[in-house]
């Protein structure tokens, strides 16, 4: 079934430890994002890509990087996790090339606890 | 920070009841999308907006594009116990890289 794929499902880990999100698509998508959903905020944008090789910062990018190195693949990593950072990722992908609709298809979600 | 104001933040409502909620900005965007997340899930597309003043439907739902292009609403005719979950509302700027910002999201919850 064509989509994203995002690992580990849910991770708990100590505060200070190096911690990297997977996220896979399918569906070759140009454009992917990675938000974080926090209870009365809603998804807020860390980082996104719009193409293979590019990055770019969103709302809260501080404490996570990324790199786009191939069309698939979005990597989200937290070099020395903060108890802030506890969260749920979602990994986005859309078609900004052929499509100009702004539609983001979403993976599950990864449910990340520091301690 | 947020640039969408989304209300209510929760809603409990009985089974069969119609449910209406909103989005306002104090920008103007040149797309409006709703998204519902069911539990345990990542949102999922339910309707999109591309014209000021466009009113859409999709089955029991209905959404609107504000003329002022900074306000958008949907809303759900005879709530089923399937349509629990949380609602968000998105908005692509006319300006910037094209990407959406997201409402504070709306939590649905039905009584049978």
């Amino acid at each position: 079934i064509a989509g994203i794929t995002q690992a580990p499902t849910s991770q708990i880990l100590a505060a200070g430890r190096r911690m990297t999100l997977r996220c896979t698509q399918d569906m070759r998508h140009n454009a992917m994002y990675w938000y974080r959903q926090d209870l009365g905020l809603g998804l807020r944008l860390i980082h996104y890509s719009n193409t293979a090789g590019t990055t770019g910062k969103g709302e809260v990018p501080d404490g996570y990087s990324v790199s786009r190195a191939n069309t698939d693949d979005f990597p989200l990593t937290l070099a020395s996790a903060v108890p802030s950072q506890t969260s749920v990722y979602f990994c986005a992908s859309s078609d900004s090339i052929r499509s100009n609709t702004g539609e983001l298809f979403f993976g599950e979600g990864s449910r990340l606890t520091v301690l | 920070g947020q640039q969408l104001n989304q209300s209510p933040q929760s809603m409990f409502i009985q089974e069969g009841e119609d449910v209406s909620m909103n989005c306002t900005s104090s920008s103007i965007f040149n797309t409006w999308l709703w998204y519902k997340q069911d539990p345990g899930e990542g949102p999922v597309l339910l309707i999109a907006l591309y014209k000021a003043g466009e009113l859409t439907s999709n089955g029991r739902l209905t959404a609107q594009f504000g003329i002022t292009r900074k306000d958008s609403f949907l809303n759900i005719s005879a709530s089923i116990p399937s349509d629990v979950g949380i609602y968000f509302c998105a908005g692509r700027q006319v300006q910037g890289a094209q990407k959406l910002v997201f409402g504070q999201g709306t939590r649905l919850t039905i009584n049978p």
